[in-house]
């Protein structure tokens, strides 16, 4: 266990579906970041929130809304996915968010999208 | 913007035999370089990584890493693989400024034969 708990581990939703990913960390760590991790392409880096405020977007589209009501929990609202969008999304924290510390990852949920 | 590249897509050992996967990363500035390993259904762990000093790292499970700056290159090394090793593994940099996030290679999937 790293510390970093994602859930669901598998997620199947159609293209209108509107459901949301959740990640939580007990590390007291302050920097918070989701990733997408598909077949044969480097991780992704999506989003990055250093002590709760959104400090990167790497270019998402507005499908992909994250939230971070605290600095142990990070959300990931997914509606009108795209079948492309099926990937691992992984959920990493770090001490900060200044590259300077090592990233803690979770398990990844598995979405795909019908 | 810096990229890290992995050439080895897919490496297939024999148990005993010595292994090196290659990383170049693209960045000129000051770098944190990380390697971190995913098995088989488990999530992204850190084998070892790179801030100053020694550029002969020393990490978990055997594997070594070193950094020549010359070449821009962060090479993992283990003398003698085990079939526990087989799993991907991924090259990762960070540097300064708007650089500062954990920059991934694109992985390489090492295969262990008994």
């Amino acid at each position: 266990e790293t510390g970093v708990t994602q859930t669901p581990r598998h997620l199947v939703m159609g293209m209108t579906n509107k459901k949301s990913l959740k990640c939580e960390q007990h590390l007291g760590h302050n920097a918070m970041y989701w990733y997408k991790q598909s077949a044969k392409k480097p991780l992704e880096l999506m989003f990055v929130y250093n002590f709760k405020e959104q400090t990167e977007n790497n270019s998402v589209p507005s499908r992909f809304s994250p939230e971070c009501p605290n600095s142990s929990h990070l959300f990931l609202h997914l509606h009108t996915l795209q079948p492309e969008d099926s990937a691992l999304y992984l959920c990493a924290s770090s001490r900060e968010g200044t590259g300077s510390t090592e990233a803690f990852f979770g398990q990844g949920t598995r979405l795909t999208v019908v | 913007a810096q990229s890290v590249s992995q050439h080895n897509h897919h490496v297939i050992l024999s148990e005993a035999a010595s292994l090196e996967l290659g990383c170049n990363y693209s960045y000129g500035g000051t770098v944190n370089l990380f390697w971190y390993v995913q098995y088989p259904g488990q999530h992204l762990q850190l084998l070892l990584k790179y801030f100053s000093g020694d550029p002969l790292v020393k990490g978990i499970k055997g594997f070594e890493a070193e950094f020549i700056k010359s070449k821009f290159s962060f090479n993992l090394r283990k003398p003698s693989v085990q079939w526990s090793d087989t799993a991907e593994y991924f090259c990762a940099v960070t540097g300064p400024g708007s650089a500062r996030q954990l920059t991934f290679g694109s992985g390489t999937q090492l295969t262990v034969l008994p």
